[in-house]
């Protein structure tokens, strides 16, 4: 059953340009983040966002940037999106204990 | 957090049970041992996490060695929808960013038809 839910799944684009992605979740959670992942499926953290309180991966470049309208909702926008931008972002939110995440978006750059 | 090795891939055959190593010398006395598995085109998934004791639930079995430098995921009766790519992480139970998962590689696991 799909509670973080992620668009668009899929995107193209130039380098250059600027993309926007969609994360909301329904589980009622209050921390919700982005990662990025590669290739190999290796994960890195990007962002946390905690009762309005937002946390940055100081490696995270800054084109990249969360927009946060509620805690069910954390968007990730990125400004002139660069080849090495090129991977799966994914949303998740958590309780205690678990992490749920979203489908991913795959963005490719060209 | 404390890193984590696994093998790259396990072999295993449908309806047989799947031991998946993990060793994690490292680990502090307050890390936790989480496993999650991923499908492609699909986000990670939840599969069960433990401190000390040997934890079950409806996914799989977690054996923790008493030193707590290594664990085993065991997958009883592995079908083909357990096909996914297995991550053993360490994680200190915290909340925010510090909570933040942080993924290697993993142990893909294919179960072929017997």
């Amino acid at each position: 059953e799909t509670a973080v839910f992620q668009t668009p799944n899929y995107h193209v684009t130039q380098v250059g340009n600027e993309v926007s992605f969609n994360c909301k979740q329904t589980l009622g959670h209050d921390t919700m983040y982005w990662y990025k992942q590669d290739s190999k499926k290796l994960l890195k953290i990007m962002f946390s966002y905690n009762n309005k309180q937002l946390i940055v991966n100081e490696t995270v470049p800054r084109r990249f940037s969360p927009q946060s309208s509620d805690k069910a909702h954390l968007n990730l926008r990125i400004k002139s999106v660069e080849p090495e931008d090129s991977a799966v972002y994914l949303c998740a939110s958590r309780d205690r204990y678990e992490q749920y995440f979203g489908p991913g978006t795959r963005l490719t750059v060209l | 957090d404390a890193k984590t090795t696994q093998p790259d891939s396990m072999e295993s055959t449908e309806g047989e049970t799947v031991h998946l190593p993990c060793s994690h010398a490292t680990i502090s006395g307050n890390e936790y041992i989480y496993w999650y598995r991923q499908v492609p085109l699909q986000g990670p998934e939840y599969v069960t996490h433990g401190l000390q004791q040997n934890t079950t639930n409806s996914m799989a079995f977690l054996a923790i060695a008493s030193d707590r430098k290594s664990s085993t995921l065991i997958l009883p009766h592995v079908s083909l929808r357990d096909a996914a790519v297995y991550h053993c992480i360490l994680r200190v139970d915290q909340t925010g960013f510090a909570s933040a998962l942080t993924f290697g590689s993993g142990t893909k696991v294919i179960p072929c038809l017997p």
